[in-house]
């Protein structure tokens, strides 16, 4: 089936270490995306990459880095810089336009140790 | 920049009731795209609904409806005989057509349907 896979289901941070957290989409989309969700805040946006190779900041960047060098796969790299981890992680993914509807993963849940 | 609220935090209902979310937004763009997402508790997002800001008809699918008033930049939602499975946290969402790629969600409403 099509879709979008997230690894792993829960993931544990020790202060100072760097994760990376898995998207990978065989639904052949030009655009992908990573989400933060926090309670009662709803998503914000972190990266978008629109083609391989390319990807620009969202709203909330600071702490978080991307690559995109294949289009199936969008991995996200939570660093050290980033102080307060903790929140529920999802990877998306669009056709372009990308004003077409996302198709979500599962989601990452992030703590902190 | 544009923005997206939902005033409701939380709706509880007894099976069979009817539900309505409310979805305010403002976007400086005459093109955008309004979505609703409904998130169940297992955590991945579902696509119910993209509106475009050309068409202001009102839809229903199923047990689902929502009324589109540029008006009022609004775009509600509701399920009419609400069941368990509707419970779920509902995300209206836009995005302008100046930067398609930023979708902007609101905060959510938790929508907990009782037996």
């Amino acid at each position: 089936d099509g879709g979008i896979t997230q690894s792993p289901k829960y993931l544990f941070r020790k202060e100072g270490q760097n994760v990376t957290l898995s998207c990978e989409q065989n639904l052949n989309h030009d655009a992908m995306y990573w989400y933060r969700q926090d309670p009662g805040q709803g998503l914000r946006l972190i990266y978008y990459s629109q083609i391989v190779n390319d990807f620009q900041k969202g709203d909330i960047a600071e702490g978080y880095s991307v690559s995109r060098e294949k289009k199936e796969s969008f991995p996200l790299t939570v660093t050290s810089a980033q102080k307060n981890p903790t929140a529920f992680y999802l990877c998306a993914s669009s056709i372009n336009p990308a004003n077409q509807p996302q198709h979500f993963g599962d989601g990452t849940r992030l703590s902190i140790l | 920049a544009q923005k997206v609220t939902q005033a409701q935090t939380e709706i509880s209902v007894v099976e069979k009731e009817d539900v309505t979310l409310d979805c305010v937004y403002e976007t400086r763009d005459t093109t955008y795209y309004l979505f609703w997402y409904k998130q169940p508790p297992s955590g991945e997002l579902v696509f119910l609904i993209r509106r475009n800001s050309f068409d202001e008809q009102n839809e229903i699918s199923g047990r689902y409806s929502w009324n589109f008033q540029k008006s009022t930049s609004s775009f509600n939602f509701t399920i009419t005989a609400s069941q368990v499975v509707d419970s779920a946290v509902y995300f209206c969402a836009l995005i302008p057509a100046s930067n398609d790629y930023k979708l902007s969600f609101g905060a959510g409403t938790t929508v907990t349907v009782r037996a």
